[in-house]
């Protein structure tokens, strides 16, 4: 099993709809999640981190942390066709390194 | 991009050539990362620095060799370029100054695409 994994999609919503995208992870993966969003050709960029079991907010993002399953996941809501890109997972370990998962890849029609 | 810069942006070399990759920061971050990306596996860390002189490896470190002699410089050498290190090359910087913990959080630099012959 890979620390962090992720459907690699594409993940395909229309236009305004909430886009889910999930993630679960290892044992050796403990500490704290984060979410990136990469563009083709650029860059991660950071969205969210969530540290501690349950919902975090922010704008059109929520992240869902669920230690127990092991689970961790993005929703977007009224998704835009700018949001269409790669959405990177990411844990860390107990030496607070970042693992990755390969990314999801979503798609949003207009 | 968090003050990050990475020289240069694209190169192509051949086998067996060295090359040096630059990592340029002007925030004074004391913790800078450098990660590979390639197609099915996501980012990979292949070293780390936690300050000047202080480097450690990461989980992809066969073939790469990192010197940081200043602060705001993190370099990445590949000594005898392989094809299977044709990749993008990511640099990263904490924004933590002190230790690192469970809140620390990683920005990136632009990225160098490698292309080895």
């Amino acid at each position: 099993q890979k620390e962090v994994e992720q459907n690699s999609g594409p993940l395909s919503v229309p236009e305004g709809a909430i886009a889910s995208l999930n993630c679960t992870y290892s044992d050796r993966v403990s500490q704290s999640f984060f979410w990136y969003r990469q563009y083709s050709g650029k860059s991660p960029e950071l969205i969210m981190s969530i540290y501690s079991n349950g919902d975090k907010e922010d704008g059109r993002f929520t992240a869902q942390l669920n230690k127990a399953s092991q689970y961790v996941s993005l929703l977007i809501r009224d998704s835009q066709p700018s949001d269409s890109a790669t959405y990177l997972c990411a844990g860390m370990d107990s030496s607070y390194k970042l693992i990755f998962g390969s990314g999801t890849r979503l798609l949003v029609r207009p | 991009d968090a003050g990050i810069t990475q020289s240069p942006r694209h190169k192509v070399t051949e086998t067996g050539t060295p090359v040096t990759l630059r990592c340029h920061q002007t925030e004074n971050h004391r913790y800078m990362y450098w990660y590979r990306q390639d197609p099915g596996h996501g980012l990979r860390l292949i070293h780390y620095s936690y300050g000047v002189k202080d480097t450690d490896k990461g989980e992809v470190s066969d073939g790469y060799s990192v010197s940081r002699s200043k602060t705001e410089d993190f370099l990445l050498t590949l000594e005898s370029a392989t094809s299977s290190q044709t990749s993008v090359y990511f640099c990263a910087i904490s924004l933590l100054a002190g230790g690192l913990s469970s809140t620390d959080t990683q920005y990136f630099g632009p990225g160098t695409r490698l292309t080895v012959l």
